[in-house]
């Protein structure tokens, strides 16, 4: 089954304390995506990946980093999380046919 | 600056009655035109894209859409809404004049539709 994993789906957690989420997809897809989804702002993208050791910033990248080490892999790394960064994470690689298939969301609070 | 334009928060409509969400967008090159529906604690899938072609495409669970490029819009219609298409609803675009390989995608910032039985 084609799917795009994140871990974990919830976490809590303090200022200060780095954390990353995982996305993994099966699909080969070479883009993949992170975005962020809070209310009456839609999804904006934080970082993208066009493939392996290629990535850049999208709209809001202030407070991330990300890795594409491997196709598969794309994980969203918060070396030191503040209350602003506290939302809903979506993970996403492209089809060839252009449209986003998406993971199932990483809801982040941070306290 | 590409942009996408939801105007309704929220749209409510009664079971078996035609439903429309509303879009409008605005790019330099040629869009590529998508729709996506979350539900309550899901991620976003996938529902019709417009590339090129006919100006009404159609999708999945008896959705269309129309693209009208004098209007630049691309709204979302099915002929008789059900309670379970109750969610939340996104529009994108995607600019294919991009250089590099990359062509961005905006969204739109969302419109609940809620189908009242």
């Amino acid at each position: 089954e084609a799917q795009v994993t994140q871990n974990p789906r919830y976490l809590i957690t303090v200022t200060g304390k780095k954390l990353t989420v995982t996305c993994s997809q099966n699909m080969n897809h070479e883009y993949m995506s992170w975005y962020r989804q809070d209310p009456g702002l839609g999804l904006r993208q934080i970082y993208y990946s066009m493939n392996v050791e290629v990535t850049d910033k999208g709209d809001v990248p202030e407070g991330y980093k990300v890795s594409r080490k491997e196709k598969r892999n794309f994980p969203l790394i918060l070396e030191s999380p503040s209350p602003n960064q506290t939302s809903l994470y979506f993970c996403a690689s492209r089809q060839s046919t252009g449209e986003l298939f998406f993971g199932e969301g990483s809801r982040l609070t941070v306290l | 600056a590409q942009s996408v334009a939801q105007p309704e928060d929220q749209v409510n409509v009664a079971e078996g009655n035609p439903l429309t969400v509303k879009c409008t967008y605005s790019v330099s090159g040629n869009p590529y035109l998508f729709w996506y529906v979350q539900y309550p604690n899901r991620g976003l899938q996938f529902l019709l894209k417009y590339i090129t072609g006919d100006n009404l495409v159609k999708g999945s669970y008896g959705f269309e859409a129309e693209f009208n490029k004098s209007q630049t819009s691309f709204h979302l219609k099915k002929p008789s809404a059900l309670v379970s298409d109750s969610a939340l609803y996104f529009c994108a675009v995607r600019d294919m004049s991009g250089t590099g390989g990359y062509q961005k995608v905006t969204f739109g910032t969302g419109t609940k539709l809620q189908v009242i039985p």
